[in-house]
């Protein structure tokens, strides 16, 4: 799977958007890119994925370049539980294929 | 979204004992389940993969002996730690894959004192 870069920590006001970038330059033809986040000592959650098109749903959107080789997730207004470490992660979607996690980025929001 | 539990949630052992964690896909069937290893301000790490009826798949540098892996059935998959040490006290994170997405348990505390 490809690798991802991420800023190691971000803050952002409640009730603005947050944006978290990733970088994927090596991202393969079929590679999808995930996003999860994980909230202190729980167990990740699923954000979001997308293959080249913009997608939303109701936590997010994700924002994937025409080359594909970065994309942005947003949250459209932050608010203190939003407070969480966030991962992007490409890989092939097929059965047998795990997720691995990099290391993240630390986002703050702030009051 | 598909549900995922783990039982118990956090655990206090003495060394040498051994400790089982049981993970459950409570509203689906998992045929694939995974088992990660976090400690503190470090990322996920994968420990293993196991496939409902077969051997687990463990990652370099995991000791299959010491970190026992068991799916006996679709929905159940347990990880049992034994003999464990000071150095094994981490969140153990089980996650199931459904048909399409990865979907993670709550996680599992372990101190080992």
């Amino acid at each position: 799977d490809a690798k991802t870069t991420q800023p190691p920590s971000m803050d952002c006001a409640e009730g603005r958007a947050a944006n978290l970038p990733c970088n994927h330059s090596t991202i393969s033809g079929n590679e999808y890119v995930y996003w999860y986040r994980q909230i202190h000592s729980q167990g990740p959650q699923y954000i979001i994925h997308g293959l080249k098109n913009n997608e939303t749903n109701e936590m997010a959107s994700l924002i994937i370049t025409e080359d594909r080789k970065s994309s942005t997730l947003i949250l459209p207004h932050a608010t203190l539980r939003d407070t969480a470490v966030y991962y992007c992660i490409v890989r092939v979607n097929n059965a047998g294929n795990m997720l691995t996690f990099g290391g993240g980025t630390r986002l703050m929001v702030k009051p | 979204g598909a549900v995922v539990s783990q039982h118990p949630s956090w655990v206090i052992c003495k060394s040498g004992t051994s400790v089982k964690i049981e993970c459950r896909s409570l509203d689906f069937q998992a045929t694939t389940m995974f088992w990660y290893r976090q400690f503190p301000k470090q990322s996920l790490m994968l420990m293993a993969t196991s496939n409902e009826g077969s051997k687990a798949t463990y990652e370099q540098g995991v000791e299959k002996d010491k970190f026992l892996i068991n799916h006996a059935s679709l929905t159940l998959s347990t990880l049992t730690v034994t003999s464990a040490h000071p150095e094994d006290s981490s969140f153990y994170i089980c996650s199931a894959r459904d048909v399409g997405e990865q979907y993670f348990g709550p996680g599992t505390r372990l101190t080992v004192t």
